[in-house]
């Protein structure tokens, strides 16, 4: 089993949708966990960080659920310029300088 | 400050040879690490280091190494190139862990 798992996709949905992506991970020692946005061919940049009491960025929301070790990302009225790849990211307790990435989900929005 | 940078952007092996990916960062952080990313597949951690003259193994360490002279230089260096290191190469570097990853453009290699 992969440490981190995504759901591949792809998510197909029309502008102005709302559409999820859970990310599962298997290591209860996990302390910190990211969601990082990666356009076609280009270098991931990080998208949100994930706290334990949730956190919303606009239109995107993460929240993180430790019971069931699980990180979601929630993209709300989706635009064109949203569709990318979403890669979640989980370190490890003491574990430094270590970050486990996910495959990634695939979004399109379509007009 | 030009942030990550990583050269070459291109390159095209023949099995059997070596060359070093180059990765150099201007924002003073401690902590930099390597991945490669195969089609459809998100990263994999190579090798990371915490601070100059620290490196450790990450999930795919075998057929490269690495070292950490200065806090802004990281190159990796491929010994054999083998056909199944085709590959994205990407470098990134960050404060301290676990903050932001900062990622460099990428090295596309190719092993004939």
């Amino acid at each position: 089993r992969k440490e981190v798992e995504q759901d591949p996709g792809p998510f197909n949905v029309p502008e102005g949708a709302t559409v999820a992506f859970n990310c599962t991970y298997s290591n209860s020692a996990s302390q910190s966990f990211f969601w990082y946005r990666q356009d076609c061919r280009k270098e991931p940049k990080l998208l949100m960080s994930v706290y334990s009491s949730g956190n919303e960025d606009g239109r995107f929301t993460a929240q993180l659920n430790r019971a069931s070790q699980y990180i979601s990302l929630l993209i709300r009225d989706s635009k064109l310029s949203d569709s990318a790849t979403y890669l979640c990211v989980v370190n490890i307790r003491n574990n430094a300088g270590k970050s486990t990435f996910g495959d990634g989900t695939t979004l399109t929005v379509k007009p | 400050n030009a942030g990550v940078t990583q050269t070459p952007k291109f390159q095209v092996l023949k099995t059997g040879q070596s060359m070093t990916l180059q990765c150099a960062q201007d924002m003073n952080h401690e902590y930099m690490s390597w991945y490669r990313q195969d089609p459809g597949m998100g990263l994999r951690l190579i090798h990371y280091s915490v601070g100059a003259g620290i490196t450790d193994q990450g999930e795919v360490p075998n057929g490269y190494n690495v070292s950490r002279s200065t806090t802004e230089d990281f190159p990796l260096r491929l010994l054999s190139a083998a056909p199944s290191q085709t590959s994205v190469y990407f470098c990134a570097s960050s404060q301290d862990s676990p903050y932001e990853q900062y990622f460099g453009p990428g090295t596309r290699l190719t092993v004939t």
